[in-house]
């Protein structure tokens, strides 16, 4: 069965490190999101892609960066983490004909201290 | 003022209820809107869009309101089950692929 997945699912880093997350789809969806949810936010959009090599800031990008290299990965990487950064991280993917259902991944819990 | 606003609760609930949630949209020019369910420490998982004319699922029944900018979901005799969190979702006209998410409405439904 298709699928997302995310990983690492839990991950403790300090501050100023450099972080990646992975997220891996294989729907073959052209468009994949990255979130992040924190109590009394619900969730913010943070980068985004429509297709390999295209990547869009959201609303919440500063000390984010992502690639997609292909159709399957989209990793997140923080530059420097910082304590704001600690949050639920989620990915998600959605089919061009069915734009409106995004699939999320399982989630990545950050705690940068 | 966010764009998407719910009340966040706690609604807690006798088994068997039924209980409404409201959300509102600042966006006039919105065009889709849906609602997501999230379960404890888990992803967020489309539930059902709604629809101009309204709709319904089952026990669920999603409503529109464009002149008050507001959307609106019935659970009628609530299960345990039921208990989770959920999301209201909009998409602004222009910007398909884009979701914007409300902070989330928290759902107990008591035994």
């Amino acid at each position: 069965d298709a699928e997302i997945t995310q990983s690492p699912r839990h991950k403790i880093t300090e501050t100023g490190r450099q972080v990646t997350l992975a997220c891996h789809q294989t729907w073959n969806h052209n468009n994949m999101f990255w979130y992040r949810q924190d109590l009394g936010h619900g969730l913010r959009l943070i980068h985004y892609s429509y297709g390999v090599q295209d990547t869009n800031k959201g609303e919440v990008s500063d000390g984010y960066s992502v690639s997609r290299s292909n159709t399957e990965d989209l990793p997140l990487t923080l530059e420097s983490a910082a304590s704001s950064q600690t949050s639920v991280y989620f990915c998600a993917s959605s089919d061009t004909r069915r734009e409106e259902t995004q699939y999320f991944g399982p989630g990545t819990r950050l705690l940068v201290l | 003022r966010k764009e998407v606003e719910q009340d966040p609760g706690p609604f807690n609930v006798p088994e068997g209820a039924t209980v409404a949630f409201n959300c509102t949209y600042s966006n006039s020019a919105s065009q889709s809107f849906f609602w997501y369910r999230q379960d404890c420490r888990k992803e967020p998982k489309l539930l059902m869009s709604v629809y101009s004319s309204g709709n319904e699922d089952g026990r669920f029944t999603a409503q529109l309101n464009r002149a008050s900018q507001y959307i609106s979901l019935l659970i009628r005799d609530s299960k345990l089950s039921d208990s989770a969190t959920y999301l209201c979702v909009v998409i602004a006209s222009g910007s398909a692929r884009q979701l914007t998410f409300g902070s989330g409405t928290q759902l107990t439904v008591l035994p």
